[in-house]
This record gives C-alpha cells, structure tokens and sequence, in this order.
C-alpha cells in the first residue's frame, strides 16, 4: 500500500492527451513539492516533473505537472507510442521523515 | 556528463550481509544529497536512504532501519550502502540517485537476491 495513491492504468491514443493523479495528504503533497518520474521497462527511472511543474533540460514541454492542495497531476499531451511507461510521483514526508512514491501507474498508448 | 554506476549486487543467504557501492562522475559529488532506492521485481519504487553533503544528515525507510547504513566518502566520489540481516523483503533492483526527492540522475541499478 503506498502513501501517494495513483490509478493503475491509463491510456490513450496517439495524439490524445492523457492525465495521471497523485493523491496524497497534508503531511506530503500539502506541504511539500512532487516529483515525477518516467521508467521504461528494464530502464532505471527518470525525472521528467520537478518542484510540482518544472521540467528537467529535455523533457519535452507537452508534459506538464501541477499541484492543488493534497493532489498532483501529470499531464501528456500529443501522446506517442515512446511515452509508454509507468509513471511514478514522489514527495517528501514530514510525518514519515521520508521520500513517499506512488504506487505507480502504467500509460498504455493505444 | 553526469554518470552513477552501482555495483556490488548479487546472491546472499537470508541474514546475510551485502555492500553496495556507486561510483560517481560527471559533477561535483560534494554539492549533493545522495539516495539509495529499491524496486523490487514487479512493483513499484521504495525510497530506502539518503544522505546530504558533509553526511551530517542521514535518513533511512522504517524497513531498513538498524540494519542498513549508508556512508559516502566525497574524496572517492562515492556513495555506500551496507545492508545486514537481509531477507527475502529486499530482494530488489537497488538504484543509486543524485538528490533526494527530486532525484535527477539514476544509476542502471543493481539486482540483489536473497535467497537460500
């Protein structure tokens, strides 16, 4: 069971835009930033979001993340078939003392 | 560039001992907090440590603690992990990173196994 909740599964076809949620409490997302990361299977993961909307050098702009209070959001637009990949937010906890992940969710494009 | 490399990864016997290492280059190894986080195979990502520059602040999950330490030495540029008392829950993928929860440069990673 992880911390930060996020939906299993998303897809969408080519071209489409898809969103992926982050549900997390005050202790986390409410008061701390998130982080996204992108992870092809058998590569290790890749931070494409930062500090809730920044992006990395290269990380093409129709990716985007926001934040609102206790929930995050990841956003593809243009969808290709190479965004195919599980997607994974992060933020510290102040409760825990500790880095929380989501339970990660996997982006399926049709 | 920026370049982590994680070595040190193998099979060990329950309650057993391991070390892992990284090898740093690319940047200034000093300036940045340093994690260790674990995937274990089909499952998601679990931050395990991390340490900050001059190693004065060290964090570790509740299900490595007492038994993980993680220790860096800035002159090799590189980052440790020592795990004791392993058991079959850290069987994983152990992927050293650059930062702490906005990691920005990830190694391949290493496989542990535990297993009798």
């Amino acid at each position: 069971q992880s911390v930060l909740t996020q939906p299993p599964s998303a897809s969408g076809a080519p071209g489409q835009r898809v969103s992926i949620s982050c549900s997390g409490t005050n202790s986390n997302i409410g008061s701390n930033a998130v982080s996204w990361y992108q992870q092809v299977p058998g590569a290790a993961p890749k931070l494409i979001i930062y500090t809730n909307k920044y992006r990395p050098s290269g990380v093409p702009d129709r990716v985007s993340g926001s934040k609102s209070g206790t929930s995050a959001s990841l956003a593809i637009s243009g969808l290709q078939s190479d965004d195919e990949a599980d997607y994974y937010c992060a933020a510290w906890d102040d409760r825990l003392s500790l880095v929380v992940f989501g339970g990660g969710t996997k982006l399926t494009v049709l | 560039q920026v370049l982590l490399v994680e070595s040190g990864g193998g099979l060990v016997k329950p309650g057993g001992s391991l070390r892992l290492s990284c090898a740093a280059s690319g940047f200034t190894f000093s300036d940045y907090f340093m994690s260790w986080i674990r995937q274990a195979p089909g499952r998601g990502l679990e931050w395990v440590s991390h340490i900050n520059y001059n190693s004065g602040i060290i964090k570790y999950a509740d299900s490595v603690k007492g038994r993980f330490t993680i220790s860096r030495d800035n002159a090799k540029n590189s980052l440790n992990l020592q795990m004791e008392s392993l058991t079959g829950e850290d069987t994983a993928v152990y992927y050293c990173a650059r930062g702490n929860d906005a990691a920005d440069f990830w190694g391949p990673g290493t496989l542990v196994t535990v297993s009798s």
